[in-house]
């Protein structure tokens, strides 16, 4: 079982419509969790973290974490076709804390928004 | 400006070369990372430093090495042991050792001919 797993995609989606993305991670004690953007040919930027139960708003992005059932999501509201992209998950697999924070990365979901 | 700043972008090797991509950060952040990724995959973490003088081994540091003699540069060596070097590495830092939002540099491609 991988660490933390996304579904592929692509998930295409309408534009103005919700795009809705999910991981799953396996590390019971994992406390920190990120969604990052990442365009074609580009490198990575943060757009969310979350770090407790519940939903996190900022502007069109929602992530909601359940700690109990071990997934994260992350909803777009309003999906422009500038969001067409890959989203990767992370997740702060940080049980040793000796051995520093490490980020784990899904495999990433493919994110195609048409006009 | 602050940020990070990798070189080259694009690198061609050939077998048995090792090569050095550089990393350097203005952000004063303490921890630096390498990532790996290959065509349609996440990012695999290959080597971090928390402090100057100090760095560990990630997931696939075989064939790869690392150095951190300053605080705002974190330089990556891929030796000719690396059997399959060809893929996207990626360049991070983090402003304290327990802080997870990483802030990337814009990557540098290397292609073993």
């Amino acid at each position: 079982q991988k660490e933390v797993e996304q579904n592929s995609g692509p998930l295409s989606v309408p534009e103005g419509a919700i795009a809705s993305l999910n991981c799953t991670y396996s590390d019971r004690g994992s406390q920190s969790f990120f969604w990052y953007r990442q365009y074609s040919g580009k490198s990575p930027e943060l757009i969310m973290s979350i770090y407790s139960n519940g939903d996190k708003e900022d502007g069109r992005f929602t992530a909601q974490l359940n700690k109990a059932s071990q997934y994260v999501s992350l909803l777009i509201r309003d999906s422009q076709p500038s969001d067409s992209a890959t989203y990767l998950c992370a997740v702060n697999s940080n049980r040793i804390k000796a051995a520093g924070n490490k980020l784990t990365f899904g495999g990433g979901t493919r994110v195609l928004v048409k006009p | 400006d602050g940020g990070i700043t990798q070189s080259p972008k694009y690198l061609f090797r050939k077998e048995g070369q090792n090569v050095t991509l550089s990393c350097e950060q203005n952000l004063n952040h303490d921890a630096m990372y390498w990532y790996r990724q290959d065509p349609g995959q996440g990012l695999r973490l290959i080597y971090y430093s928390q402090i100057v003088n100090d760095f560990q081994k990630g997931d696939i540091a075989e064939g790869y090495s690392v150095s951190r003699e300053k605080k705002e540069s974190f330089p990556l060596t891929v030796t000719s042991a690396q059997k399959n070097p060809t893929a996207f590495y990626l360049c991070a830092s983090s402003i304290g050792r327990g802080a997870g939002e990483l802030f990337f540099g814009e990557g540098s491609r290397l292609t073993v001919l």
